[in-house]
């Protein structure tokens, strides 16, 4: 069963602190995403990337920075975490560059409060 | 850019009955694709049905279909003879068929079957 793994469910981190979300696929897919997700606006992108080593920002890229060094790898790093940042965190990958359709495989999520 | 609007933070249906869920959508790509996911509250983000943007059906899954109206920008998803178990978090989504392949969210509707 292909899966993308989020390495936490739950985090609890200090304001100020460095803080990690590792995702990781098993599906050679090129494509990798960072979500966050709040009550009422939905699912919005953080950062992408289509290729190891590199990455575009998203919508809501402030505050966070991103690592890819190996394909089936994609890290979301926010450098000093603020209360703001206190969301659910998904993470998604999806083969293809071309054609019309491609599927998307989400992890389960990185629920991350910020005290 | 593109928008997905949502205009139903929140939707009751009674068991077996059926039910829309309004999407509405802004995009300058002259080719896209549209997505509904259900999110139950276990959180994992599940694909229900995509619509291309030249498809000249709409397109169905089993009790869900998407009722595309291009000139109108809509894309709802009915479901049909609605289930407990489909009590959940629906998201419409969207991507361009050329250079971003991110998708774009709406905020959601949450969806409550009752018996």
């Amino acid at each position: 069963d292909v899966k993308v793994t989020q390495s936490s469910r739950y985090l609890v981190k200090r304001t100020g602190e460095k803080v990690f979300l590792e995702c990781v696929q098993d599906m050679d897919h090129e494509n990798m995403f960072w979500y966050r997700q709040d009550p009422g606006l939905g699912l919005r992108l953080i950062y992408f990337s289509y290729d190891v080593k590199m990455k575009e920002k998203g919508d809501i890229p402030e505050g966070y920075s991103v690592s890819r060094e190996k394909k089936e790898r994609f890290s979301l790093i926010l450098e000093s975490a603020s209360t703001n940042q206190t969301s659910m965190y998904l993470c998604a990958s999806s083969l293809g560059t071309t054609g019309t359709y491609y599927g998307y495989t989400f992890g389960s999520g990185t629920r991350l409060t910020v005290v | 850019a593109q928008k997905i609007t949502q205009t139903q933070p929140g939707m009751f249906v009674q068991e077996k009955e059926a039910v829309t869920l309004d999407c509405t959508y802004d995009t300058s790509d002259p080719s896209y694709g549209l997505f509904w996911y259900k999110q139950p509250s276990s959180g994992e983000m599940i694909f229900l049905i995509y619509q291309g943007s030249y498809d000249q059906q709409n397109a169905t899954e089993g009790r869900y279909s998407l009722n595309f109206q291009k000139a109108r920008k809509s894309a709802n998803l009915v479901i049909s003879a609605s289930q407990l178990g489909d009590s959940a978090m629906y998201f419409c989504a969207m991507r361009p068929d050329t250079g971003r392949r991110a998708l774009t969210f709406g905020s959601g509707t949450r969806l409550q079957v009752q018996p």
